[in-house]
């Protein structure tokens, strides 16, 4: 069974720049989480689907973060503006289940904004 | 507010010494917290090396074991034996239900460092 697939795995832009990060979850699950986990500290929820619909974004800055899951599959987590603060590694997971669900991880993007 | 507190940030042991990890959490949202340790191996994404739903209850996995202890807020890994494999950065974790959203919380990890 595949796991969860990101990709970029690296990215490195000016502030300012967009960029996008792209999420394959494990096929049947039904629950896609995008964390921010910045160097030195653990991971913080931004935003969770439970097949296409957010049902907590609460935690994503929504002046420049935007995440969309409009299938119920795939999920891609983009950055209008990025600045420097935004240095972090993105990580997507996924679950069965809603969060109740056991959440299998993917090997993350890390983002450095210069 | 909900968290989670890991005081070391590295940890070095001596191959076949024993290990602890501490970590305390505060659960004040959240009425039944789980517990989680997760484990990110060089190299690999984060895993879940093991999980106790229930106050009072042990869970292991790879020779590693956490009890989930209410009275004292903590969740503390433990392994009597460690190996050089076990070099990690380790991740205390709860999660539950807080105003009708799941919630995971992590704590900022601990780098452990087994010297051959």
């Amino acid at each position: 069974e595949a796991g969860v697939t990101q990709s970029p795995r690296y990215a490195v832009l000016q502030e300012g720049q967009a960029v996008s990060f792209w999420c394959d979850p494990i096929s049947g699950h039904d629950t896609l989480y995008w964390y921010q986990q910045p160097r030195d500290q653990g991971p913080q929820l931004l935003v969770y689907f439970r097949d296409e619909a957010v049902i907590d974004n609460s935690q994503l800055p929504s002046d420049r973060f935007s995440a969309v899951r409009p299938k119920g599959t795939n999920s891609t987590l983009k950055i209008q503006s990025a600045k420097q603060g935004d240095t972090a590694t993105y990580l997507c997971a996924s679950s069965y289940g809603g969060g109740a669900g056991e959440q299998y991880f993917g090997p993350g993007t890390r983002l450095t904004v210069l | 507010g909900d968290s989670v507190t890991q005081t070391e940030g590295q940890v070095t042991v001596s191959e076949s010494k024993s290990l602890i990890i501490n970590c305390t959490y505060s659960a004040t949202s959240i009425a039944y917290p789980n517990l989680f340790w997760y484990v990110r191996y060089p190299g690999e994404g984060l895993q879940l090396l093991l999980k106790v739903i229930t106050a009072g209850q042990k869970g292991s996995s790879r020779g590693f074991e956490a009890t989930y202890n209410k009275e004292t807020t903590s969740f503390h890994l433990q392994k009597a034996s460690v190996q050089e494999s076990d070099s990690a950065v380790y991740y205390c974790a709860l999660s539950g239900t807080s105003s009708g959203s799941w919630q995971l919380i992590f704590g900022s990890g601990t780098q452990l460092t087994v010297m051959p």
